[in-house]
């Protein structure tokens, strides 16, 4: 079936640090990707997609290439804020009627002043 | 335009009790997807709606079910509540489609006791 792994956290960076999140799935067909961030509190919060092979996802300073080679979609910011500081979730769609996501377990990421 | 609506936000019920969640979409959406968010588990795919119709279901037990309007308004039901259930649970809407955005709402937190 289809899958997503990320990195595990907790991630603690400081503020203006380089940020990675890993991402890779596994898909029985041609997935859409996503990153979805969720604030304390709060429902899911669409942060940017990538919907075939090469297209680079990207807002708010973040960005996520899609490489189909190696199934990844890492999630990067040059320079974190306190602002940043959220769980971030790594999902894929797969076209077709139906609509399902399936997400990855989440990255708890805080960023200290 | 309004976001995804959800009601109520949180609720307690005892062991045993069934307990029903709304979800009203943005306005145009037609499609409704369910999940549940545990600490455990992360987020899990419940069912999707589309024009009344259930196009897709995850890997919950039968005492987990849900339904759409015609307004595209849905509910979910969990009868025969479980401690295990406790969780929040998110709705999203979207166009559907390949590459569709879902919109998620901010989530009924449910507490069983």
């Amino acid at each position: 079936g289809d899958s997503v792994t990320q990195m595990e956290g907790p991630v603690t960076l400081s503020e203006e640090a380089f940020l990675t999140i890993n991402c890779t799935y596994t898909a029985t067909g041609y997935p859409s990707l996503f990153w979805y961030v969720q604030y304390p509190g709060e429902g899911l919060q669409l942060l940017l997609k990538a919907t075939k092979a090469d297209d680079k996802g990207s807002n708010k300073g973040f960005e996520a290439t899609y490489r189909k080679e190696t199934t990844s979609f890492h999630l990067e910011k040059g320079s974190v804020q306190v602002s940043d500081s959220a769980v971030y979730f790594c999902a894929l769609s797969i076209g077709g009627s139906n609509y399902k996501l399936t997400f990855g377990k989440g990255t708890l990421l805080t960023v200290n002043p | 335009k309004a976001g995804v609506t959800q009601t109520p936000r949180y609720l307690i019920k005892t062991r045993g009790q069934q307990v029903t969640l709304s979800c009203s979409p943005i306005s145009g959406h037609r499609s409704v997807s369910w999940y549940q968010q545990t600490p455990g588990q992360g987020l899990q795919f419940l069912f999707e709606y589309f024009s009344e119709t259930q196009r897709n279901k995850g890997n919950f037990p039968g005492r987990f079910s849900g339904r759409q309007f015609s307004n595209s308004r849905s509910e979910m039901n969990v009868s025969t509540l479980e401690l295990g259930d406790s969780a929040l649970y998110l709705c999203a809407s979207s166009l559907a489609g390949p590459g569709a955005e879902a919109f998620f709402g901010q989530g009924t937190r449910l507490t069983v006791v």
